[in-house]
């Protein structure tokens, strides 16, 4: 069974990055899956954010594509969200999430909470 | 608002049976298979039916979903308190090839 781990800074300043790690066990991110990053505003619904797949091509939510990018560290077993020019409309509860069949999430992280203020 | 819609809250006693839609476009469920998760207050959401209907391994059987062009529902009979949750769809938008989820249903077993 896939098990993931969400990591990083639960306060971040507007205007910096936000920077999140999901470290997997239990699979090899090289063996294959898609890897997605989701988060949901407080007392909000979900939205996805975009995934990489193990080749490392990525997709992303056009709404956010400008300033998202998701990227794969094979070595350490973990991949990672950076998401810049955060405004508070980006504090959420971020998941990060293993998809076996390209379509629906069948593993997800407990989720960790980032909070953009000053 | 979601690429996915579907209704904000529904109810219904125990053992009764309710439904719940979720609407969306030929780009994304009429070209795609549909997911659907349950969340409890506080925690991650869980895959509930993936591919449409397939049903991860535990499951009750009280769990359906029916698919029609660019729409599907997920049907849950004999209600239970512990169905109590937020419900939400999902599935892949081919438009410009990005996942996309429903804004979320609060089932409430009244």
């Amino acid at each position: 069974q896939v098990q993931l781990q969400e990591s990083g800074p639960g306060l971040v300043k507007p205007s910096e990055t936000l920077s999140l790690t999901c470290a997997v066990s239990g699979y090899s991110i090289s063996s294959g899956y898609y890897w997605g990053w989701i988060r949901q505003p407080p007392g909000k619904g979900l939205e996805w954010i975009g995934c990489i797949y193990h080749s490392g091509s990525t997709y992303y939510n056009p709404s956010l594509k400008s300033r998202v990018v998701i990227s794969v560290d094979m070595s350490k077993n973990e991949f990672s969200l950076k998401l810049s020019s955060v405004t508070a409309a980006d504090t959420a509860v971020y998941y990060c999430a293993s998809d076996s069949s390209g379509y629906s999430y069948d593993f997800w992280g407990q989720g960790t909470l980032v909070t953009v203020s000053s | 608002q979601s690429v996915l819609t579907q209704p904000p809250s529904v109810s219904a006693a125990p053992g009764q049976t309710v439904t719940i839609s979720c609407s969306g476009s030929s780009s994304n469920i009429g070209k795609n298979y549909v997911s659907w998760y349950k969340q409890l207050p506080g925690t991650a959401p869980k895959l509930l039916i993936f591919e449409n209907s397939k049903r991860p391994s535990g499951l009750p059987d009280r769990f359906s979903v029916s698919k029609s062009g660019t729409s599907a529902t997920l049907g849950i009979t004999g209600l239970q308190t512990g169905d109590e949750a937020d419900y939400y769809c999902g599935t892949w938008d081919s438009s410009l090839s990005f996942g996309v989820f429903g804004g979320g249903t609060k089932l409430t077993v009244l």
